[in-house]
């Protein structure tokens, strides 16, 4: 099965810089790489995807880039804000054969303001 | 649209007790996930269940857990005989479609077994 793993488990920045998160997977099937953000005490909420077809995608302050050769993805966030503080997973999936996401185990970050 | 709801929020069993956690998904979506996280962890797939049927199990612990999504009512996580390493966060996510994409989470049930 697929296997995500996530770097940095951890992640201070200061209001304004930049942040970046890495995510590797091992199936090479996989073709969908989901973002989620998830606040304390709530459920993860989806805040950007990629598919294997395009190599970057960018929403407002969040961007994130597909390498499927090397097979990672990362995610940006510049410009952060202490709201953006928060644990974020990567996940991936073979969107049309799997019926799950396969999560990395999260990154604190944490915008000290 | 009052998203994908999810009670208790917070669910206290002792050992050897019945835990059940429900999840109501989203109007309109049929597809029903549930998912555990361990704490400092990820989440980990479960189960995926259809209107009155359980498509994917393949996350499941072969015992002690069932769950359902019943024809009228929500969808219901239970978990017999409850261990101190049944303790975690348990999700459900809601879609329209099967697959994947569109996926969106309830605020989670925080199963704490003393």
């Amino acid at each position: 099965g697929e296997n995500v793993e996530q770097h940095p488990s951890t992640l201070s920045v200061q209001e304004g810089d930049s942040a970046v998160i890495k995510c590797t997977y091992s199936d090479s099937a996989s073709n969908y790489f989901p973002w989620y953000k998830q606040e304390l005490g709530k459920g993860p909420q989806l805040i950007i995807d990629i598919r294997s077809n395009v190599g970057e995608k960018k929403d407002q302050r969040i961007a994130v880039t597909l390498n499927k050769t090397a097979k990672h993805f990362s995610l940006h966030i510049t410009e952060t804000q202490p709201e953006d503080s928060a644990v974020y997973f990567c996940a991936a999936t073979d969107q049309t054969g799997a019926n799950n996401l396969f999560f990395g185990t999260g990154t604190r970050l944490t915008v000290i303001p | 649209n009052a998203g994908v709801m999810q009670n208790p929020r917070h669910l206290v069993r002792r050992r050897g007790q019945e835990a059940r956690l429900r999840c109501s998904p989203m109007k309109g979506h049929s597809h029903v996930y549930w998912y555990r996280q361990l704490p400092e962890e990820g989440l980990k797939f479960m189960v995926y269940l259809q209107k009155e049927n359980i498509i994917d199990e393949s996350g499941m612990p072969k015992e002690r857990f069932s769950a359902e999504f019943p024809k009228e009512g929500p969808s219901i996580l239970r978990i017999q005989q409850v261990v101190r390493g049944d303790s975690a966060a348990y999700f459900c996510a809601s879609s329209p479609t099967g697959g994947n994409y569109g996926y969106t989470f309830g605020s989670g049930t925080r199963l704490t077994v003393v």
